[in-house]
């Protein structure tokens, strides 16, 4: 596609429910990276996948997160047991390599309610 | 554990003016630096990578440079614009421990006309 596209744009879910939000990176590029943004903060890394490989999941704050990109291409960040202080933007990013410019989707607005 | 700083937290300056955004890093084993703006509800846009071999990268009014040993990138704006106005963020990528891009809490600029 021709930019980084995030879905969905906005969700509100209640707390202890399971969310998926979605990334599709610009084709044909290789590193896919997630992040979370509190207001007026910078994004805080929280996985980067090469292709297919999970390469780090370091920024992953629990064992309620996980990512993953089956076929190298689309990923899925899922919360689950979704609570009160996982609200924030969730951003996705991609580039063709891992020292390459990295391009960020407009992301996603979760709120846990 | 590498620690990215900005400052000033905000700016408010005349159109035309020269600028200058300060970043810091305190582990210089980086692979990279990148520069980004985020305007208001918007999503993250790449204005300059550095790789960690090289001084200075410029594009337009832009010129941003990079001083490993000294812990320093600085973003240099010229003659600006209220269309600049926008919060500058400075995200360092680190050549051990994994792909993490660490970035910084930003810079918010207003240009005033």
């Amino acid at each position: 596609g021709a930019g980084v596209s995030q879905s969905p744009r906005y969700k509100v879910t209640k707390r202890g429910q399971d969310v998926a939000l979605r990334c599709d990176p610009i084709s044909g590029h290789v590193s896919l990276y997630w992040y979370r943004q509190a207001l007026g903060q910078g994004p805080e890394f929280l996985t980067y996948f090469n292709y297919e490989a999970q390469q780090d999941k370091s920024g992953l704050p629990n064992d309620r997160f996980s990512a993953e990109r089956p076929e190298g291409s689309i990923s899925t960040l899922t919360i689950q047991r979704t609570e009160q202080r996982d609200s924030a933007m969730y951003r996705c990013a991609s580039s063709f390599g891992g020292n390459t410019e990295a391009f960020f989707g407009q992301g996603t607005r979760l709120t846990v309610v | 554990k590498q620690e990215v700083t900005q400052i000033p937290a905000a700016l408010s300056v005349p159109e035309g003016e020269n600028l200058v955004l300060n970043c810091s890093f305190t582990d210089s084993a980086i692979y990279n630096l990148q520069w980004f703006r985020q305007d208001p509800g918007k999503g993250l846009t790449s204005l300059l990578l550095i790789q960690s071999s090289q001084r200075e990268q410029t594009s337009g009014r832009l010129n941003a440079s990079l001083d490993k040993s000294s812990g320093r990138s600085t973003l240099y704006i010229a003659a600006s614009q209220p269309g600049d106005s926008a919060t500058y963020l400075c995200a360092v990528r680190g050549n051990t421990g994994g792909f993490k891009t660490i970035f910084g809490a930003g810079t918010r600029l207003f240009v005033k006309a």
